[in-house]
């Protein structure tokens, strides 16, 4: 039981590059969510998707699209990277969506350039 | 929509009990607080949830009081190992969408 996980663990892009960053989990959870955590700075949600099927925007989504592919993925891409999306970009599932305890990736440490 | 405060650092000893505040001044009627731990390089981790007065867990206690426009989270005689950031976040449901918004932090030291 591998709980959630991240890949890359660690990318570097140069400006106008895309990606996509990896999220699966093996809980059965309903719900994930992609974060990012900038230095001495909480977390701010991107994305997330409720169930399989759906997903609604965070505090942060500009510069970002995601895609819930089934149950288990949850992928996060960066279109067009920028400066300001270099951060440690953590993905999180919970059994429902709001006030239930997420169980977080290892994150995956991303550098613009 | 909930903004939340915390202290940046604090620091304490091995043994004495530790009491981190955080402040979430528009917290409406249906919203729930609940805190997480970070350790470096790793993802957080869930310790307590709460809605309001108190809740105990095996780790750690969370106060709320009848305001709820802030909320105490209590670690009973820290260790070395509990040195980490501490966040609180407050889930907001709205009619189709929830907010999670969680505060900067505060980053424990816990001295020998």
């Amino acid at each position: 039981n591998a709980g959630v996980t991240q890949t890359p663990k660690f990318q570097v892009l140069k400006t106008g590059q895309s990606m996509t960053l990896q999220c699966a989990q093996d809980m059965n959870h309903n719900s994930m969510y992609w974060y990012r955590q900038d230095p001495g700075m909480g977390l701010r949600l991107i994305y997330y998707s409720a169930s399989e099927g759906t997903t609604d925007k965070g505090e942060v989504p500009n510069g970002y699209n995601v895609s819930r592919l089934n149950k288990r993925e949850f992928s996060l891409r960066l279109e067009s990277a920028a400066p300001s999306q270099t951060s440690v970009y953590f993905c999180a599932s919970s059994i429902q969506t709001g006030i239930y305890e997420q169980y977080f990736g290892p994150g995956t440490r991303l550098t613009v350039t | 929509l909930a903004k939340t405060t915390q202290p940046i650092s604090m620091d304490s000893y091995e043994g004495q009990e530790v009491n981190i505040t955080c402040s979430h001044n528009n917290i409406a009627t249906n919203d729930y607080i609940t805190w997480y731990q970070q350790f470096p390089s790793q993802g957080p981790r869930f310790i307590i949830q709460g809605y309001k007065t108190k809740v105990t867990n095996e780790v750690a206690s969370l106060f709320i009081p009848a305001d709820r426009k802030s909320s105490t989270l209590s670690l009973p005689r820290v260790s070395l190992s509990d040195t980490a950031v501490y966040y609180c976040l407050v889930v907001s449901r709205g009619d189709s969408s929830y907010k999670l918004i969680f505060g900067s932090g505060t980053r424990l030291l816990v001295r020998p």
